[in-house]
């Protein structure tokens, strides 16, 4: 596609659902990243996916937190038994890696748990 | 964690006016950018500077980088209200892998 895509854009949810968060990178780009933004703050680290490297999950803030990436491209991030605290904008970018790290960004999903 | 800061956190400012704003980071880097977010959405790359160099310019945008002193800054000439977003800075590592952001500077330009 001509961007980073994300779906949805705006997603609430009740408190203990399980939610699922797309992203569609760039085609060609190996790396893939997912962010946390809450209101008013910087990006906080989630994830990394660098074409067939190990995820870097070191930004996850909980095993309620997964993500994964389906044939180098696609990416799910899944949160389960939602907490309020995980209310935010969730972005992903994606790169072309290997050294080529200027990042694309779609526009976020904003995940309200109530 | 967060690599890079940004200072001051938020910049108050009249049109025609210069912007400057400050990143430092802690660890060794491959490359530091800088991007625009408007209304908490998705970021846009501005520029991107490399560890060998010292001084890059896009527009109105100019950008130095002190590795001894792990900082970078990003003047912006003659602002404009439509320069009115946040700005951050990011770094990868020296190994060229994640990029790691900072909290951001929010730049507000009067009319």
């Amino acid at each position: 596609g001509a961007g980073v895509s994300q779906s949805p854009s705006n997603k609430v949810t009740e408190k203990g659902k399980d939610v699922e968060l797309r992203c569609d990178p760039i085609s060609g780009h190996t790396a893939l990243y997912w962010y946390r933004q809450s209101l008013g703050q910087g990006l906080e680290f989630l994830i990394y996916f660098q074409g067939n490297s190990a995820p870097d999950k070191s930004g996850l803030p909980s095993d309620r937190f997964s993500a994964e990436r389906t044939g180098g491209s696609v990416s799910t991030l899944t949160i389960q038994r939602t907490q309020q605290e995980d209310s935010a904008v969730y972005l992903c970018a994606s790169s072309f890696g290997q050294g080529r790290t200027e990042a694309f960004f779609g526009q976020g999903t904003r995940l309200t748990v109530v | 964690s967060q690599q890079g800061e940004e200072d001051p956190q938020a910049l108050s400012i009249q049109e025609g006016e210069n912007a400057t704003m400050n990143c430092s980071y802690k660890t060794s880097i491959n490359n530091l950018q800088w991007y625009r977010q408007n209304s908490g959405r998705g970021l846009v790359h501005l520029i991107l500077i490399r560890s060998n160099e010292r001084e890059k310019h896009s527009g109105r945008l100019r950008v130095t980088l002190d590795t001894s002193k792990k900082s970078s800054s990003l003047l912006i000439t003659a602002s404009r209200a439509a320069d009115t977003a946040s700005y951050f800075c990011a770094t990868d590592g020296a190994a060229g892998n994640k990029l790691t952001f900072g909290g951001g500077t929010r730049v507000l330009v009067k009319p």
